[in-house]
């Protein structure tokens, strides 16, 4: 079975442009979260989506968005980028429920010049 | 009070010893405490996890020790080997929400 694969795995945009990530969680995985790791921290949480609805959102500002369609994949958008933004975002797959085991991508490392 | 702290920040074993990383938590309605190991370029890779209603949990060489009253908790790694060096992160979660991530220990297993 595949595991979390997440797209592209590296990303270099300019401060002001826009970026779209991607996310396909494992097969059955109804449930995925996107975390943004800056360098030297632990994964800080930015959005949760359970069957396509929002399930949760961290402290992020309104230019990070995010969406899952029907197939379960996901995206992450952030608009208006600075340079703040440069991390390891990551895309985290689970089932729904009580300490279900969540799955990690290999994340896409977003450098903002 | 959604705060994981984590201890050591980085900390260097002998091959074969034992490497012990501690974190506590605040918030009470946190249920379920995963670690995860990640070596650079890399996303985590889950480990081990414990639910509060048990004080311990061993997978191999890793064990996870769980104080509910002091709202603590550890990971063990025994025997340890070069090839654990990585960073490991604590986490909490509540009924099956996001989770908390703690800082970050980076572990070195010197040969």
């Amino acid at each position: 079975d595949a595991g979390v694969t997440q797209s592209p795995t590296h990303l270099i945009k300019t401060r002001g442009q826009q970026v779209t990530l991607r996310c396909s969680p494992i097969s059955g995985h109804k449930s995925v979260s996107w975390y943004q790791q800056v360098l030297g921290q632990g994964p800080q949480f930015i959005f949760q989506y359970y069957e396509k609805e929002e399930r949760g959102r961290g402290n992020f500002p309104d230019r990070f968005s995010a969406r899952q369609f029907p197939n379960y994949s996901s995206e992450l958008n952030v608009n208006a980028l600075l340079l703040g933004d440069s991390a390891l975002y990551l895309c985290a797959s689970s089932l729904w429920g009580v300490d279900t085991e969540a799955f990690f991508g290999q994340g896409t490392r977003l450098t903002v010049v | 009070q959604q705060q994981v702290k984590q201890s050591p920040q980085s900390l260097i074993v002998q091959k074969g010893g034992i490497s012990i990383i501690n974190c506590a938590y605040e918030n009470t309605a946190f249920d379920y405490f995963p670690w995860y190991q990640q070596f650079p370029g890399k996303g985590p890779a889950l480990l081990i996890a414990i639910r509060p209603d048990v004080s311990e949990k061993k997978e191999g060489r890793f064990t996870i020790s769980f104080n509910k009253s002091a709202k603590q908790f550890s990971l063990h790694i025994m025997d340890s080997q070069p090839g654990d060096s990585a960073t490991y992160f604590c986490a909490a979660s509540s009924y099956g929400q996001n989770f908390v991530f703690g800082p970050g220990t980076r572990l070195s297993v010197l040969p």
